[in-house]
Order: C-alpha cells, then sequence, then structure tokens
C-alpha cells in the first residue's frame, strides 16, 4: 500500500484565496483525520470522520475552514477565505479503527499565505 | 484545561547510550496513550501505545513506562542511534474509545555520533 496520500505537498497562495487540501487515507481505513502542526500550537486536530461521517469537528478553528469526504478514498480540507495565520503543515492522518489507536500520518501539505 | 506536557524540549545523547524522553499528563481519565517519532519533513509514525491497565510494555528497542500515580510517561530507546534523531510525540486519548487523542508538544532528541 502506498501509505496516506496528501495533495499538493506545497502551498502558496495569497490572503484571500481558496485553498483545497486533497487526502486519500490508506484503503480499509474506517478512520480520517486532518490535524494542523505549528510551532506555536503543535500538533492539533482539526476533525475526524468515521465511514465518511464527521464525528468531531470541534477542532475546526472558524468557518473558514471546511472539511469533507465524500467517499472512503478521498477527503477535502478547504480554507475560505485563507489567512497568514493559516500557515502551517497540514497533515491528514487515517487509523483502521480496531483495537489499537494507530493512526498513520500522510507526508502533510505545507501552506504559506502570504 | 486538560493538556499533555512534555518536560525537556530538546535532549542530546550520545550514539549508543540508551534515551529516555518524558512526558506528563494532567488527564486522569485518559486509558490510552501513543508515542509517536516524526522526522524532519515527514508525518508522525506510530512507535509504541500503552493501555492504563498496563504499567510497562516493550517493543524492539523501545520501552514504554506508565506512572498513573503520578501521571508520568515515558519512552526509552535502548542503544540509541543516529537514526533516533527526531521529535517524540506522546499523545493520550481524551474520549471514549482510542480515535481522538491529543499531543503533547514534542522533544526534539538528538543523537552524536
Amino acid at each position: 500500500d502506498a501509505g496516506v496520500i496528501q495533495s499538493p505537498r506545497h502551498e502558496v497562495t495569497e490572503m484571500g484565496q481558496e485553498v483545497t487540501l486533497r487526502c486519500k487515507p490508506i484503503s480499509g481505513h474506517d478512520y480520517l483525520f486532518w490535524y494542523r502542526q505549528t510551532m506555536m500550537r503543535g500538533l492539533e486536530l482539526l476533525i475526524y470522520f468515521n465511514n465518511n461521517v464527521p464525528i468531531d469537528d470541534s477542532g475546526m478553528p472558524e468557518d473558514r475552514f471546511s472539511a469533507k469526504m465524500p467517499n472512503a478514498s478521498f477527503s477535502t480540507l478547504k480554507i475560505q477565505p485563507s489567512e497568514p495565520r493559516d500557515s502551517a503543515v497540514y497533515f491528514c492522518a487515517s487509523s483502521p479503527g480496531t483495537g489499537s489507536g494507530e493512526q498513520f500520518f500522510g507526508p502533510g501539505t505545507r501552506l504559506t499565505v502570504l | 484545561g486538560e493538556s499533555v506536557g512534555l518536560h525537556l524540549p530538546t535532549l542530546s545523547v550520545q550514539e549508543g547510550d540508551n534515551s529516555i524522553i518524558n512526558c506528563a499528563y494532567s488527564n486522569s481519565a485518559s486509558d490510552y496513550f501513543i508515542w509517536y517519532k516524526q522526522e524532519s519533513g515527514k508525518g508522525p509514525q506510530f512507535i509504541i501505545d500503552i493501555r492504563s491497565n498496563m504499567d510497562k510494555r516493550q517493543g524492539q528497542r523501545v520501552t514504554v513506562l506508565l506512572n498513573k500515580t503520578v501521571k508520568h510517561l515515558s519512552l526509552q530507546i535502548a542503544a540509541t542511534q543516529p537514526g533516533d534523531s527526531a521529535v517524540y510525540f506522546c499523545a493520550e486519548n481524551n474520549s471514549g474509545g482510542y480515535q481522538k487523542v491529543t499531543f503533547g508538544t514534542g522533544t526534539k532528541l538528538q543523537v552524536i555520533p
């Protein structure tokens, strides 16, 4: 298996633009997570899905952020409009959800908002 | 609020020595803990986990110790190698089930050749 796939790996955009981050989880995993990592705040859980259904979005910073999972093999995290303080590395992770809580992380998307 | 924190932000260890990375947690209701390793430019990678009904668990070259009395977690790496250089995070679950976890701030381990 190729592991969790994220695209793009790097994104540079200007303030006010819409940004869409994409994730393909590991096949057969029932859980999908979106995290944001910054030096100031560390690794924060934004939202997670179980069987394509959002379970907990309490970590989503504000209405500018939205996430969808239209099917078991694809999820998006959208920021509209983007702001400089959204600059961070965004990770997607998936988990089989059986027994262990091990999460498999993707390589991340480094977002820079100018 | 409840949080997971690490005592040492940076730890330097001589190659071949053992490393001990510590983590304090404050949520006494947490019953599941995980250690992750994050190398530069990569996502976190699972190392080992432990449930609250255990106080020790061993993996390959790694051991996790859990002291629920003082709410302390540690990761021991035997015979530290250059490839162990990374940031290490402890994480605890803070809700029912093992899926939602809160990550600590991380400790950077530097292995000196």
